[in-house]
């Protein structure tokens, strides 16, 4: 069965700290996506990877950054957690037909 | 630049019933398009895909049509359940396989017992 699973389901983090988003497939796919989900936003694309060390940024890559040392792992990292990056993280994998889609993490920022 | 849209933030629906999703799109590049169905706090489920060379596709109670010179899809849900009550994203995507997806807003399905 197809996994994409994210480290944390809600974390709560104070302004300006450091966060690591942390997701994991166990499908060998090569391309991943990090989305956020805001109300009556849908989701939107924050960065993708097409391939180990690969990265391009989305439409809303500003105030992220991302890791993928390894194939299976891509990595969503807030440099200094702002109140408005309060919101639902989702992680994604892609196949060619369709994407899967971790459980998501709610993050909070306070 | 919105390139994925559901103008219908919610719909309410009997048990039963037919259920009609919709979803317009502006790029006339993309090549594949999906539905997804999210409840809260869960990632996106997915639930059926089209490709840009047909106009429909079906599977069980679900049936998605695409109209490309209209730039439309919908998704049929037939009949409703109440369990079906969640929110559905439509998403797109050109230019490959595995390439991004762009999604829509969402539209909250309620399905009324």
């Amino acid at each position: 069965d197809v996994k994409v699973t994210q480290s944390s389901r809600y974390l709560v983090k104070r302004t300006g700290e450091k966060v690591f988003l942390e997701c994991v497939q166990d499908m060998d796919h090569e391309n991943m996506f990090w989305y956020r989900q805001d109300p009556g936003l849908g989701l939107r694309l924050i960065y993708f990877s097409y391939d180990v060390k690969m990265k391009e940024k989305g439409d809303i890559p500003e105030g992220y950054s991302v890791s993928r040392e390894k194939k299976e792992r891509f990595s969503l990292i807030l440099e200094s957690a702002s109140t408005n990056q309060t919101s639902m993280y989702l992680c994604a994998s892609r196949s060619p037909t369709g994407a899967f889609f971790g459980q998501g993490t709610r993050l909070t920022v306070v | 630049d919105q390139q994925v849209k559901q103008n219908s933030p919610s719909l309410s629906v009997q048990e039963g019933r037919i259920s009609i999703l919709n979803c317009d799109y502006t790029n006339s590049m993309f090549d594949y398009f999906l539905w997804y169905k999210k409840y809260p706090a869960e990632g996106p489920t997915f639930l059926i895909s089209i490709s840009s060379i047909k106009d429909k596709n079906e599977d069980g109670r679900f049936t998605v049509f695409l109209n490309k010179s209209a730039k439309h899809l919908s998704l049929h849900i037939v009949p409703s359940q109440p369990g079906d009550s969640a929110v559905y994203f439509c998403a797109a995507s050109y230019g490959g396989a595995t390439n991004k997806l762009i999604f829509g807003t969402g539209t909250l399905l309620a399905v009324q017992p």
